[in-house]
């Protein structure tokens, strides 16, 4: 089955500055690329997601790459402020409403 | 809330006992999952149905079942056989049609007594 590692667990940057968090797949097949932000003690939102026709996608100060050759996608968040800290999950599947398999997710802290 | 209710909010269930935790939809969503989410380990897949009267097994689906009678409810019963199960349950439902993301209900946070 799809196995899909995120990197790195942990990540403390000060406002303002860029997070970068980066998962890879397994699946060649997977064709859907999701991410959600869960804020402490909230359910997992999705904030962007990529779709393998697609090489990068973004939405304000949010960004998704996808590598297809290399199995990787990264989420990029620029001019971060403290209300980005959350843990971010990353996600793989596919074909239609395929189930998705997560990554372990990355704790996002910012330092005001 | 958002869609998607789940119920309780908090289940402490007794060493033996089965306990049932409730999942309800009114988006018109085809597909529903269940997810167990522990520390440091992500969201890991137990369940997921497509269909009214159809349902899959996902990776640890060992000590759970579940029933999908309506397309709106997809209830999860832990069994006396699931070893451990204290963690926060998640249940999310999509759209069948073409690849899109989840909605999350607020989970059910299961604690073994």
């Amino acid at each position: 089955g799809e196995n899909v590692e995120q990197h790195p667990s942990t990540l403390s940057v000060q406002e303002g500055d860029s997070a970068v968090i980066k998962c890879t797949y397994s699946d060649s097949a997977s064709n859907y690329f999701p991410w959600y932000k869960q804020e402490l003690g909230k359910r997992p939102q999705l904030i962007i997601d990529i779709r393998s026709n697609v090489g990068e996608k973004k939405d304000q100060r949010i960004a998704v790459t996808l590598n297809k050759t290399a199995k990787h996608f990264s989420l990029h968040i620029t001019e971060t402020q403290p209300e980005d800290s959350a843990v971010y999950f990353c996600a793989a599947s596919m074909g239609q409403a395929g189930k998705s398999t997560f990554g372990d997710g990355t704790t996002l802290t910012v330092k005001p | 809330d958002g869609g998607i209710t789940q119920s309780p909010k908090y289940l402490f269930r007794k060493e033996g006992q089965n306990v049932t935790l409730s999942c309800e939809q009114n988006l018109n969503h085809d597909a529903m999952y269940w997810y167990r989410q522990d520390p440091g380990q992500g969201l890991r897949l137990i369940y997921y149905s497509q269909i009214v009267n159809d349902f899959q097994k996902g990776d640890i689906a060992e000590g759970y079942s579940v029933s999908r009678e309506k397309k709106e409810s997809f209830p999860l019963t832990v069994t006396s056989a699931q070893k451990n199960p204290t963690a926060f349950y998640l249940c999310a439902s999509s759209m069948v049609r073409g690849s899109v993301g989840y909605t999350f209900g607020s989970g059910t946070r299961l604690t073994v007594v």
